[in-house]
């Protein structure tokens, strides 16, 4: 069975780091694009950054450049992103989805169940 | 970035019903085009990808269509289980940019 299990969430004060992981299994990890996607709770979906399958090509969304790192570990079938200077507005569920190609974006074919971060002091 | 409309944002149907949601991208995305299905507390599921294609183990009463800039996801014959959050979404180009949702509620 496919899956992603996002862990690493939680409550942080405003200006503070947080890092988020995601362990991947079912599926070889290392043959596809993933990403992160973000939702407010109640509102839409919002893409944040995504990473190639050989971490050639990373992208991030305007919102998050400059703050936030995305990286893999094709070893240890995770994902993450670092999470530096974060804001009120970065309160969301952090959802960790795998791509169906190589190199993104394509369509978002697996997510977890996501990991919520509250940036509040 | 690529602006995704939905519309509408919402409605209101009846088990049955024949339901159509559209989705406007602000300038061409082809055929790269997707729909999701979102349940309440639930993470995303894709339905549709570029445009028509089914994704593995979706009831054929969902289907896809359009090319460009309009695109529609059809529910043929709304069922019980169909009540949810629906979004569009282009990946033709990065940042892959979502349509704001349609909530499909029960009449």
């Amino acid at each position: 069975e496919v899956q992603l299990v996002e862990s690493g969430g939680g409550l942080i004060q405003p200006g503070r780091s947080l890092r988020l992981s995601c362990a991947a299994s079912g599926f070889t990890f290392e043959d596809y694009a993933m990403h992160w996607v973000r939702q407010v709770p109640g509102k839409g979906l919002e893409w944040v950054s995504s990473i190639s399958w050989n971490s050639g090509s990373i992208a991030y969304a305007d919102s998050v450049k400059g703050r936030f790192t995305i990286s893999r570990d094709n070893a240890k079938n995770s994902l993450y992103l670092q999470m530096n200077s974060l804001r009120a507005e970065d309160t969301a569920l952090y959802y960790c989805v795998k791509d169906m190609e190589q190199q993104p974006p394509d369509a978002f074919d697996t997510w977890g169940e996501g990991t919520m971060v509250t940036v509040s002091s | 970035d690529i602006q995704m409309t939905q519309s509408p944002s919402s409605l209101s149907a009846s088990v049955g019903d024949r339901v159509t949601i559209t989705c406007r991208a602000s300038q061409t995305v082809t055929s790269y085009l997707n729909w999701y299905q979102q349940k309440p507390g639930k993470a995303p599921k894709l339905l549709i990808y570029v445009a028509s294609d089914l994704q593995s183990g979706v009831p054929s009463r969902f289907s896809g269509s359009g090319y460009g800039t309009d695109f529609t996801l059809t529910i043929s014959s709304l069922q019980p289980e169909d009540f949810a959050t629906y979004y569009c979404q282009q990946t033709y180009s990065t940042p892959a940019t979502f349509g704001g949702g349609t909530k499909v509620e029960i009449k």
